[in-house]
């Protein structure tokens, strides 16, 4: 049974670029999560998406946004990269609203 | 004050030494509590929830104190297995995004 699936798994961009990650959630998980971790740092959260929509949006700038698809599966797209974008960016999953998250193993973007 | 506050760490303790971690959080208004570890470069990994009456998982030992709003997590018998970074996790009642705090890594020395 995969677990959620992430990718790329490394990405370098240079600042106004854009970028799109992708994620497979956990067979049977219908509940998407994106957080951002810098180093040094817990996970931050950007927002979830159930249903194919966004239910709830962590403190960040529109310049993030996301997609979730019929088959749960999600993107994550940021526009206008700034330096300080680089970070490991988490997919989590869940069954609907109820328990812990699994994460997957993250895209490491690093903006030059 | 950031809602959820952690031992700034690290910690390093030898192998077979009991460690205990805490937590606090500011949002009086959560619900679900959890434990994760994370190892060097990897995702994060649930350990385990905590549950009001405390719980314990073989070597590992959780509880919340509602009114303090206060977690912690206890190692006993520590293994070099255990180093890693523990992250001490808060849902709150309303809305759906997990609250990480900053984490408080673990080395457990031979």
């Amino acid at each position: 049974d995969a677990g959620v699936t992430q990718s790329p798994t490394h990405l370098i961009k240079t600042r106004g670029q854009q970028v799109t990650l992708r994620c497979s959630p956990k067979s049977g998980h219908d509940t998407v999560s994106w957080y951002q971790q810098a180093l040094g740092q817990g996970p931050q959260f950007i927002f979830q998406y159930y249903e194919e929509e966004e239910r709830q949006r962590g403190n960040f700038p529109d310049r993030f946004s996301g997609h979730q698809f019929p088959n749960y599966s999600s993107e994550l797209n940021v526009n206008a990269l700034l330096l300080g974008d680089s970070a490991l960016y988490l997919c989590a999953s869940r069954p609907g609203n109820s328990g812990g998250y699994t994460f997957g193993s993250g895209t490491r973007l690093t903006v030059v | 004050r950031k809602e959820v506050e952690q031992d700034p760490g690290p910690f390093n303790v030898p192998e077979g030494a009991t460690v205990a971690f805490n937590c606090t959080y500011s949002n009086s208004a959560s619900q679900s509590f959890f434990w994760y570890r994370q190892d060097c470069r990897k995702e994060p990994k649930l350990l385990m929830s905590v549950y009001s009456s405390g719980n314990e998982d073989g070597r590992f030992t959780a509880q919340l104190n509602r009114a303090s709003q206060y977690i912690s997590l206890l190692i006993r018998d520590s293994k070099l297995s255990d180093s890693a970074t523990y992250l001490c996790v808060v849902k709150p009642i309303y809305g759906q995004n997990f609250v990480f705090g900053p984490g408080t890594r673990l080395s457990v020395l031979p």
